[in-house]
């Protein structure tokens, strides 16, 4: 069974990086067959898409963060992680990281960890 | 950016009844198209891929259908587990997006 959980700060100062990392038990970051996939979600607000990474380095961001965000994988340890630059109060939320199944061109996500509040103040 | 709007944005309901929720995307996106339920205070759940795939472990009365612009997510039987939110979500072109969701509450 796949797991993901999310660790990083919950509190991040305006003008600041915010940076999570998710660890992954289950399955493996190595594989080229899914999407490592960072999904966040303001407080009472719809879902974000911010970008995967596939095959251990070929990335994808949303093009409305694509100047802030960077996504990387560490292979050593099953870990991929998130960094968001120059923060503000509007990308406080709850950050997911999930897997992208990445099925026969569809995307749909088929595992998700349990999110973490990152709150920018 | 695909928009992708839903309706209705919320609606009530009681246990055993049939319900629809529609999707619309601004563009064609094919059958690229997925349904999420997300309870408060959880992560989203997958139950519905590529329109119409039922997922693993979700129930038979959930069904999915629609191709092109517009999709229909369908609870044949409501269920007291069912009260949550739905989405659905793009993935015909990157970014992907997702809809503002259905909030599904107890009449």
């Amino acid at each position: 069974q796949v797991q993901l959980q999310e660790s990083g700060p919950g509190l991040v100062k305006p003008s600041e990086t915010l940076s999570l990392t998710c660890t992954v038990s289950g399955g493996s970051v190595s594989s080229g067959s899914f999407y490592w996939t960072w999904i966040r979600q303001a407080p009472g607000k719809g879902l974000e898409w911010i970008g995967y990474m596939y095959d251990s380095g070929s990335t994808n961001y949303n093009p409305s963060l694509q100047s802030r965000v960077t996504i990387s994988v560490d292979t050593s340890k099953n870990q991929f992680s998130l960094k968001l630059t120059s923060v503000t109060a509007a990308d406080t939320a709850v950050y997911y990281c999930v897997r992208d199944r990445g099925d026969y061109g569809n995307h749909p996500f088929d595992y998700w960890g349990q999110g973490t509040l990152v709150a920018v103040s | 950016d695909i928009d992708m709007t839903q309706s209705p944005s919320s609606l009530s309901a009681s246990v055993g009844d049939r319900v629809t929720i529609t999707c619309r995307a601004s563009e064609y996106i094919s059958r690229y198209l997925n349904w999420y339920q997300q309870k408060p205070g959880k992560a989203p759940k997958v139950l519905i891929s590529a329109a119409s795939s039922l997922e693993s472990g979700v129930p038979s009365r959930f069904s999915g259908s629609g191709s092109g612009t517009d999709f229909t997510l369908t609870i044949s039987s409501l269920q007291p587990e069912d009260f949550a939110s739905y989405f659905c979500q793009q993935s015909y072109r990157a970014p992907f997006t997702f809809g503002p969701g259905t909030k599904v509450d107890v009449k």
